[in-house]
């Protein structure tokens, strides 16, 4: 069992929708969470940071971590096609230099006009 | 500007031949990362370097040495490659106070 669980997709959604996109996980010592979106033939870029249990708020983007259950969201609203990109979550045991990131295998999202 | 540069951006060799590729950041960052991304999209650290320093050594072959002149540069040396070792190889680094920044990739391709 990876330390990490992601369903893969591929998501295919309209324009305009919420999306959610999930990960659970194993490892109860992971306290920082992320989400990376990454385009294709480009390097992942950070869109959302959170510490422990909450949660945050960015424009259309919303991440929720629930410790409890080993499970973190990120809710897109009204979703556009430039929104289209694998997302990948990924978490951590502490921010210092020299942590590793554990990441999730993404998931495929495709915003369809 | 680009933040974290890597070369080249794609790499196609035979197996058995040895290669490099090279990763630049011009952040000030303390900390520097190898990723490889497999054909699934999966990301694994392979190493880091906190100001040339060697800090995180996953379980990789010892066919791959990285090495790091200064901490601004992260290279990586791959010798006797193989067919598995074609993947995405990302660089990336970090700051204590900074999430982490990936260059564009090397898409590595043995044949």
């Amino acid at each position: 069992q990876k330390e990490v669980e992601q369903d893969p997709g591929p998501l295919s959604v309209p324009e305009g929708a919420i999306v959610s996109l999930n990960c659970t996980y194993s490892n109860s010592a992971f306290q920082y969470f992320m989400w990376y979106r990454q385009y294709s033939r480009k390097g992942p870029e950070l869109l959302m940071y959170t510490y422990s249990s909450g949660n945050k708020e960015d424009g259309r983007f919303t991440a929720q971590v629930d410790k409890s259950s080993k499970y973190i969201s990120l809710f897109i609203r009204d979703s556009q096609p430039s929104d289209s990109a694998t997302y990948l979550c990924a978490m951590s045991f502490n921010t210092g230099g020299g942590n590793k990131l554990t990441f999730g295998t993404g998931t495929q999202l495709k915003v369809e006009l | 500007d680009t933040a974290v540069s890597q070369t080249p951006k794609y790499l196609v060799t035979q197996m058995g031949n040895d290669k490099s590729i090279k990763c630049e950041q011009n952040l000030g960052h303390d900390t520097m990362y190898w990723y490889k991304q497999d054909s699934k999209k999966f990301l694994k650290i392979m190493f880091s370097y906190n100001n040339k320093e060697l800090i995180i050594n996953e379980t990789v072959p010892n066919r791959f040495s990285p090495k790091s002149p200064d901490k601004a540069h992260l290279n990586l040396h791959i010798n006797s490659l193989e067919l598995g070792d074609s993947a995405v190889y990302f660089c990336a680094s970090r700051d204590v106070n900074s999430p982490l920044h990936f260059g564009n990739g090397t898409r590595l391709t043995v044949t």
